[in-house]
């Protein structure tokens, strides 16, 4: 199996446009995360499903955010519009009815 | 508020040696904690995990201890090696009230020198 796969890797967008952040889980897992990855506050969960339902958004920080993930084998999380601290690398995880989650590579977001 | 905390935001060790990382939490419904290893420009990945109904769980040269009653959790490597050097990040979740839930703490930048 290719892990966790994300895209784009990297991305830069200038403030106000919209940003579109991908995610591919691991086949057969049933638990996807979001989070994001900044200096002062780690690892922030955003946003998780379960079998395709948002179970907890509380982690996303404002309306401007949204995730979706309309099957098993692929989510979105969407800026819309975006502002220069959102700039941060976005992390997808998957994990199967269990702890141990896998995380992507990550995807570098820079909002100018 | 940060439930995970892990203070250090640094760490140097010498080759051999032990390196011991540190993480504390406030919740007291956490009953699940995992150790993520970082290198630059990858994912984190899964080092360790230790369930609340042990104080101790060893892999290779790795172990980390709980401490329940101090709310704190520690990761030993012995001996470090030059390939430890990467961001260590504890983890914490509520799983037994079923939910998956991690909360990560700001992470450990450690350093092995050679």
């Amino acid at each position: 199996d290719a892990g966790v796969i994300q895209s784009p890797r990297h991305e830069v967008t200038e403030m106000g446009q919209e940003v579109t952040l991908r995610c591919k889980p691991i086949s057969g897992h049933d638990y996807l995360f979001w989070y994001r990855q900044t200096m002062m506050r780690g690892l922030e969960l955003l946003i998780y499903f379960n079998n395709n339902v948002p179970i907890d958004d509380s982690g996303m920080p404002e309306d401007r955010f949204s995730a979706k993930m309309p099957n098993a084998s692929f989510s979105t999380l969407k800026i819309q519009p975006s502002e220069p601290r959102d700039s941060a690398v976005y992390f997808c995880a998957s994990s199967f009815s269990g702890p141990k989650a896998f995380f992507g590579q990550g995807t570098r977001l820079t909002v100018v | 508020d940060q439930q995970v905390k892990q203070n250090s935001p640094s760490l140097s060790v010498q080759e051999g040696r032990i390196s011991i990382l540190n993480c504390d939490y406030t919740n007291s419904m956490f009953d699940y904690f995992l150790w993520y290893k970082k290198y630059p420009a990858e994912g984190p990945t899964f080092l360790i995990s230790i369930s609340s109904i042990k104080d101790k769980n060893e892999d290779g040269r790795f172990t980390v201890f709980l401490n329940k009653s101090a709310k704190h959790l520690s990761l030993h490597i012995v001996p470090s090696q030059p390939g430890d050097s990467a961001v260590y990040f504890c983890a914490a979740s509520a799983f037994t009230s079923g939910t998956y839930k991690y909360i990560f703490g700001t992470g450990t930048r450690l350093k092995v020198l050679a």
